[in-house]
């Protein structure tokens, strides 16, 4: 079967550094996705990664381990308007459909 | 350039009706995807089309549901006759054909379907 897992929710301070985690088990693996989701609207692209090492795009960075199928995203310089899901999810191959985790719910305090 | 639309954005609906959801992906986007994600649930797949073709429907619940791409272009998702359980956000996403280097699904806002 194919399992991937993530927190339900976390709560950061504005400011502050936080860092989402992702473990994954599925039946095949071209990359792992980071998309976020602000309520009502579309998921958003955040990073890919199909090769183990952290890619770094402004405040957000995302990592990579194929052999431990984890992968983390770490939010830098937290803003209010980070509240959203996050939403892992990994691409078996090719242009097959996305497996997803069920979210991380990231709440964002003053 | 436009993203991914769908409509309707809401619907609500008796169980026992119909209902036909659209998706309109980027153009020249080959690939498009139909998604679920129900209450409390990660989103799950439903459906792939590649142009036209039906290249994976091994996510479609049962034979209650019905998608088509005419012409390879937008794409519908028909729920006749609806029950309770289907109610949830059906999300569509599109991506380009192959040879691109990061397979990227660009996801349109979803239906929010409810049956009462």
């Amino acid at each position: 079967g194919q399992n991937i897992d993530q927190p339900t929710e976390m709560t950061a301070t504005e400011g502050a550094i936080v860092q989402i985690n992702c473990t994954y088990q599925t039946s095949g693996f071209n990359g792992l996705f980071w998309y976020q989701q602000h309520a009502g609207e579309a998921p958003t692209f955040l990073s890919y990664n199909v090769l183990d090492g952290l890619e770094e795009k402004g405040r957000f960075s995302s990592f990579l381990s194929r052999s431990k199928g984890y992968s983390y995203l770490l939010l830098k310089e937290l803003q209010m308007k980070d509240s959203a899901s996050y939403l892992c999810a990994v691409l078996n191959s090719g242009n097959t459909p996305l497996v997803f985790g069920k979210g991380t719910r990231l709440s964002v305090i003053a | 350039e436009a993203g991914v639309t769908q409509f309707p954005s809401h619907s609500v609906i008796e169980k026992g009706q119909t209902v036909t959801l659209r998706c309109d992906p980027i153009s020249g986007h080959d690939n498009l995807y139909w998604y679920r994600r129900v209450m409390g649930k990660e989103i799950k797949f439903l459906l792939h089309f590649v142009k036209e073709s039906k290249q994976d429907e091994s996510g479609m619940p049962n034979n209650r549901f019905l998608a088509e791409r005419t012409g390879g272009t937008y794409s519908t998702l028909k729920v006749q006759p609806a029950e309770l359980e289907d109610s949830g956000v059906y999300f569509c996403a599109s991506s380009q054909g192959s040879g691109t280097a990061t397979y990227e699904q660009y996801f349109g806002p979803g239906t929010r379907l409810t049956v009462t």
